[in-house]
């Protein structure tokens, strides 16, 4: 069936720092790959997302690259900042039976120290 | 003003309460979801709602029940809640003839003594 993995955090990294939080997926068929973030307090926010194979999805400075041939969907940024301290999700659009869903990784805890 | 609210955004109740969360949305959206989420397991699903006639179960639906009351209106009741029920829960809507993206409420953090 469809599954995501990601990272484990907590992660914990300094301003300006070079971020990476690993996905990868397994699934049939060809299914859309996202990324989520949720603030303190805040509910989920759709990040970034990617519909095919070799696709990148940005935004806020985020990207990530829908890797098939890895089954990856890994996030980075070349240097965060202390806001984006937050939890993030990757998940994948896939069919769970026969309805369509998202598929969601357990979420990984970045802290960015200034 | 945000397109999916949730109340209420906090609550407090003993074990043995009937409790009710509701959730509203302005997006337009057909489907409609609620999920658990606890520290260390992600997003859980609880119920999911695909139009007014449409509910279903998802992982862990058991203790919980909902109702979808109009297409804008979806909502979650503990009918005797326990404390293993606290939790932070999320309500997500979505629309059948996008992608499968869906966009969440503020959540109910919800604690039961």
């Amino acid at each position: 069936g469809n599954s995501v993995t990601q990272m484990e955090g907590p992660v914990t990294l300094s301003e300006e720092a070079f971020l990476t939080i690993n996905c990868t997926y397994t699934a049939t068929g060809y299914p859309s790959l996202f990324w989520y973030v949720q603030y303190p307090g805040e509910g989920l926010q759709l990040l970034l997302k990617a519909t095919k194979a070799d696709d990148k999805g940005s935004n806020k400075g985020f990207e990530a690259t829908y890797r098939k041939e890895t089954t990856s969907f890994h996030l980075e940024k070349g240097s965060v900042q202390v806001s984006d301290s937050a939890v993030y999700f990757c998940a994948l659009g896939g069919y769970a039976g026969n309805n369509r869903k998202l598929i969601w990784g357990l979420g990984t805890s970045l802290a960015v120290n200034p | 003003d945000a397109d999916v609210t949730q109340t209420p955004r906090n609550r407090i109740t003993k074990t043995g309460k009937r409790i009710m969360l509701e959730c509203s949305q302005t997006k337009g959206h057909d489907r409609m979801y609620w999920y658990r989420q606890d520290p260390g397991l992600g997003l859980r699903l609880i119920y999911y709602s695909f139009d007014v006639k449409d509910i279903n179960k998802g992982e862990i639906s058991d203790g919980y029940s909902v109702s979808r009351q109009a297409q804008a209106k979806f909502s979650l009741s503990l009918e005797s809640a326990i404390p293993n029920q606290t939790a932070l829960y999320f309500c997500a809507t979505s629309d059948s003839r996008g992608t499968y993206e869906q966009y969440f409420g503020p959540g109910t953090r919800l604690t039961v003594t």
